[in-house]
C-alpha cells in the first residue's frame, strides 16, 4: 500500500487567501485524524473522522477551519481565511478503527505570510 | 502536572550503546503508543501496547500498567536512530483521542 498521501507537501500563501489541504487514507482504514504541529503546542487532534462522519471537531480552531470526507478515500482540510498564525506542519493519519495504530501522512508545510 | 510526562528530554549518546526512554502517564489508558519523527518530520507509529512487552528489530517496548510507565529501549544504537521519539495514551474513554508526551530528543554520534 502506498500509506497515507498528503498534498501538497508546501503551502506558502498570503494571508486572507484560502487554503485546501488533502489526504488520502490508506484503504481499508474506517478512521481519519487530521492533526497540527508547531513547536509551540505540539501535536494537535484538529478532527476525527470515523467512516466518513466527523465524530469530533473540538479542536478546530475557529470558523475558519472546516473539514470534510465526502468518501472513503478522500478528505481535505480548509482554512478560510488564512492567518500567519496558521502557519504549522498539517498531518493526516488513518487507522483501521479509533483504537488501533495510526499511520501517518508525510505532513503539508503550511506558511502564511 | 502533564497526564503524560517523558524523560529524558534530551539523550546523547555513543553509537552502539543501550538506549532507553521513559514514560510515565496519570489516567486510565486503552493503549499506549510510542512514536518516531525523524528531522524531516514524518512521523512513524512504533508500537501500540497494552500489557507486557512488544519487540520489532532492535527496538523493545515494555509497559507495566500497574505502575503506569512504559519503557523504549533501542539494542546496539546507531546513528539513524536519532529522532525524537513520543510517547501517547489512548484515554480508556476516549480511544481516538492521543494525549501526547513532549517527546524526547535522541541523538546517536558515529
Amino acid at each position: 500500500d502506498a500509506g497515507v498521501i498528503q498534498s501538497p507537501r508546501h503551502e506558502v500563501t498570503e494571508m486572507g487567501q484560502e487554503v485546501t489541504l488533502r489526504c488520502k487514507p490508506i484503504s481499508g482504514h474506517n478512521s481519519l485524524f487530521w492533526y497540527r504541529q508547531t513547536m509551540m503546542r505540539g501535536l494537535e487532534l484538529l478532527i476525527y473522522f470515523n467512516n466518513n462522519v466527523p465524530i469530533d471537531d473540538s479542536g478546530m480552531p475557529e470558523d475558519r477551519f472546516s473539514a470534510k470526507m465526502p468518501n472513503a478515500s478522500f478528505s481535505t482540510l480548509k482554512i478560510q481565511p488564512s492567518e500567519p498564525r496558521d502557519s504549522a506542519v498539517y498531518f493526516c493519519a488513518s487507522s483501521l478503527d479509533e483504537l488501533d495504530t495510526q499511520y501517518f501522512g508525510p505532513g503539508t508545510r503550511l506558511t502564511v505570510l | 502536572k502533564n497526564e503524560v510526562e517523558q524523560s529524558p528530554q534530551n539523550l546523547t549518546a555513543q553509537e552502539g550503546e543501550f538506549i532507553t526512554i521513559n514514560c510515565s502517564y496519570s489516567v486510565g489508558i486503552s493503549a499506549l503508543h510510542w512514536l518516531q519523527q525523524h528531522p524531516g518530520g514524518g512521523i512513524v507509529s512504533l508500537f501500540m501496547l497494552s500489557s507486557g512487552k512488544k519487540k520489532h528489530g532492535r527496538l523493545i517496548a515494555t509497559i507495566n500498567i500497574q505502575e503506569k510507565h512504559s519503557s523504549l529501549h533501542i539494542t546496539a544504537s546507531h546513528p539513524r536512530d536519532s529522532a525524537v521519539y513520543i510517547c501517547a495514551v489512548s484515554r480508556v474513554d476516549s480511544n481516538y483521542q492521543l494525549i501526547w508526551g513532549a517527546g524526547t530528543k535522541l541523538i546517536i554520534k558515529p
